[in-house]
């Protein structure tokens, strides 16, 4: 396994339902973000976390909300979600500002 | 904010021919341009990446370009194998500006297939 660990790897869930994704990294690494992947679509940056405060929430609706509790763990926990959150979410953590991402496997989400 | 644009969506090519990608980006302060590889149900893998003030870039059977004028940037993969076949995704970077972190703004990924 890559360093950036996402548990769980599948995940059903009803609109009512509460869950959480987490995301663990050993790389030493000082910044962690959460990417939403829809089929043909680009990956779309949700949120940045930089020494575990947050510094980027691009617009997302409410029904996620992220916790970064350490430089390590970053979570994703999600409430009331609509059908079009399904997707493949994807973890990712960088080493300051000059180099590229190392991502986790993801988690595919299918809301029902 | 940044946009960037990559075509084509799907690329077929037989084993051995060249496969190249293009990406072209807006805003002409990013100075990093990453390319990831992501094989079916598997995560993006950074695959090689440029700096602005570089202009080619390569590794054993890819490279990659970048023309800051025209703000566009391209893969080349040659010699191309069965086991290149993937999504993949080129991205840009603004300048970070003295952040502790950095945004990347990806494109839409090309579907590349090399039959055998």
């Amino acid at each position: 396994e890559t360093g950036v660990t996402q548990t769980p790897r599948h995940l059903v869930m009803g609109m009512t339902n509460k869950k959480s994704l987490k995301c663990e990294q050993h790389l030493g690494h000082n910044a962690m973000y959460w990417y939403k992947q829809s089929a043909k679509k680009p990956l779309e940056l949700m949120f940045v976390y930089s020494l575990e405060e947050r510094v980027e929430n691009n617009s997302v609706p409410s029904r996620f909300s992220p916790e970064c509790p350490n430089s390590s763990h970053l979570f994703l926990h999600l409430h009331t979600l609509q059908p079009e959150d399904s997707a493949l979410y994807l973890c990712a953590s960088s080493s300051g500002s000059h180099y590229g991402y190392t991502f986790g496997s993801g988690t595919r989400l299918t809301v029902v | 904010g940044e946009n960037v644009e990559q075509h084509p969506s799907t690329l077929s090519v037989q084993e051995g021919d060249s496969a190249v990608i293009k990406c072209t980006y807006s805003d002409s302060a990013s100075n990093y341009f990453p390319w990831y590889k992501q094989e079916l149900g598997k995560r993006p893998q950074l695959i090689i990446d440029i700096r602005s003030n570089v202009g080619e870039k390569k590794d054993q059977r890819i490279a990659v370009t970048l023309n800051k004028t025209a703000k566009h940037f391209s893969l080349h993969i040659t010699e191309t194998q069965p086991e290149d076949s993937a999504v993949y995704f080129c991205a840009a970077r603004p300048n970070a500006g003295g952040t502790s972190y950095g945004k990347l703004t990806f494109g839409q990924g090309t579907i590349l297939t090399v039959h055998p």
